[in-house]
């Protein structure tokens, strides 16, 4: 079945790195996306990785997938008080032609 | 972000009011989405347009009609709801509904049903 599955919470201290995880089921999916939500806002699309990667790298973020895992992670590094939001991770299954969120995870950073 | 854009930002009604929320998108895409987030859950799709035609509705209740009358604005229509269909309700777009092209997402509309 569809099912993309994150933990609800984090928090870290300001500076370190943070790493949310997420799992998935479905191996058809081209993309995975990661998306930040802060309070009272829409979704912004943070950055996604295309599924014949391993690794990718923009700025303080690398995202990290394991394919045979089904596991796809989202480091930030240096971890700022302004990167306190909800982060989601989502899948686009082939069959279906929709985005499958998980239930977002909750980073709190701490000064 | 202003690629896509939704108003009101806010909404309160009560349970036999009509009212309708807006969308647009100023990104050139021809797909638009309708979903819902509530407290707690994942996001859930409602509905999609693929160039003005409806091409997806997720087993939505009656008292949600969408609109969508060209590629840059999508309407959700919305009388007799219930207090459960309070959540925070988003647009989103992309260039086609292909699962592979990647969708953006306007801020919002909070709607509160009492």
């Amino acid at each position: 079945g569809e099912d993309v599955e994150q933990s609800l919470f984090l928090s870290v201290r300001e500076g370190d790195s943070s790493v949310i995880n997420c799992t998935y089921t479905d191996s058809s999916s081209t993309y995975l996306y990661w998306y930040k939500q802060e309070p009272g806002a829409g979704l912004q699309l943070l950055t996604y990785i295309f599924s014949n990667m391993d690794m990718k790298q923009d700025q303080r973020l690398t995202v990290l997938l394991n394919k045979k895992d089904k596991h796809l992670s989202l480091r930030i590094a240096d971890t700022q008080t302004g990167d306190s939001a909800i982060y989601f991770c989502a899948e686009n299954p082939v069959q279906g032609g929709k985005l499958i969120f998980g239930q977002g995870t909750e980073l709190s950073v701490k000064p | 972000e202003t690629g896509v854009t939704q108003t009101p930002r806010h909404l309160v009604m009560g349970m036999t009011n009509k009212k309708s929320l807006k969308c647009e998108q100023h990104l050139g895409h021809n797909a638009m989405y309708w979903y819902k987030q509530s407290a707690k859950k994942p996001l859930e799709l409602m509905f999609v347009y693929s160039l003005e035609e409806r091409v997806e509705n997720n087993s939505v209740p009656s008292r949600f009609s969408p609109e969508c009358p060209n590629s840059s604005h999508l309407f959700l229509h919305l009388h007799t709801l219930q207090p459960e269909d309070s959540a925070l309700y988003l647009c989103a777009s992309s260039l086609t509904s292909s699962s592979t092209d990647t969708q953006y997402f306007g801020p919002g509309t909070r709607l509160t049903v009492l």
